[in-house]
């Protein structure tokens, strides 16, 4: 079975600010891992994603995110935050011996204050 | 970009009622799927859907849950008689290749309101 885990509910960071959106995961094999992010009334974007290669990967409005598989961790970060960040990000994983099924962790709020 | 789009937004019905939940997908894309966010709780994959068939479904998806891909523009998710734990938001998604790394792209949901 494959999980996610992502431990806070909410973030709360200053503009300009960096920033971190927690998350590990749980696989039988390896992963391939994604992060997705959720405006208002809007259905989930694709922001970037892991699969080989590079632990740091670096994916849409300046978002990037690390594997770490000691710590079967794959924290969203960005250098500086922006008051248009703030919305609801899902961090995804699918077993890379497995089929179609990602599975999603239940959202982090990320707030970003002026 | 192009987008998956999904009808109704918001759907309202009584418990017992048959629904039907329609997306269109971008066009070129070979896999569909459903997925479902009950408030406040994480996104639960429901059913993958490919050239015709099934591939993949989870526990959520019993014999209520149907889909269908009805004149090759359309995906459907019909529930035959819902039940009070069936509102939610429910997501279309589709995916070019369904390779095991490939990114969804999803609709804005309909809202599921069963009273």
């Amino acid at each position: 079975a494959q999980s996610v885990a992502q431990p806070e509910d909410q973030v709360n960071v200053a503009e300009g600010n960096p920033l971190t959106v927690k998350c590990t995961y749980s696989v039988s094999g390896n992963p391939y891992l994604f992060w997705y992010v959720q405006y208002p009334n809007r259905g989930l974007q694709f922001l970037l994603k892991y699969i080989t290669g590079d632990n740091l990967v670096k994916g849409s409005y300046g978002f990037e995110a690390e594997f770490n598989k000691s710590q079967t961790s794959f924290h969203l970060k960005k250098p500086s935050a922006l008051v248009s960040d703030s919305a609801l990000y899902f961090c995804a994983v699918r077993d890379k011996g497995g089929y179609q099924k990602v599975t999603f962790g239940t959202g982090t709020k990320l707030q970003v204050i002026p | 970009e192009p987008e998956v789009t999904q009808t109704p937004s918001h759907q309202v019905t009584q418990m017992g009622q048959e629904v039907i939940l329609r997306c269109v997908p971008i066009s070129n894309h070979l896999y569909f799927y459903w997925y479902r966010q009950i408030l406040g709780q994480k996104v639960e994959f429901l059913v993958s859907f490919y050239n015709n068939e099934i591939s993949e479904k989870s526990e959520i998806f019993d014999d209520q849950f149907s889909v269908e891909r009805p004149d090759g523009s359309n995906f459907t998710l019909k529930i035959r008689s819902t039940k009070l734990e069936d509102s939610a938001m429910y997501f279309c998604a589709s995916s070019a290749q369904g390779q095991l790394n490939e990114k969804l792209f999803f609709g804005s949901g309909t809202q599921l309101s069963v009273l």
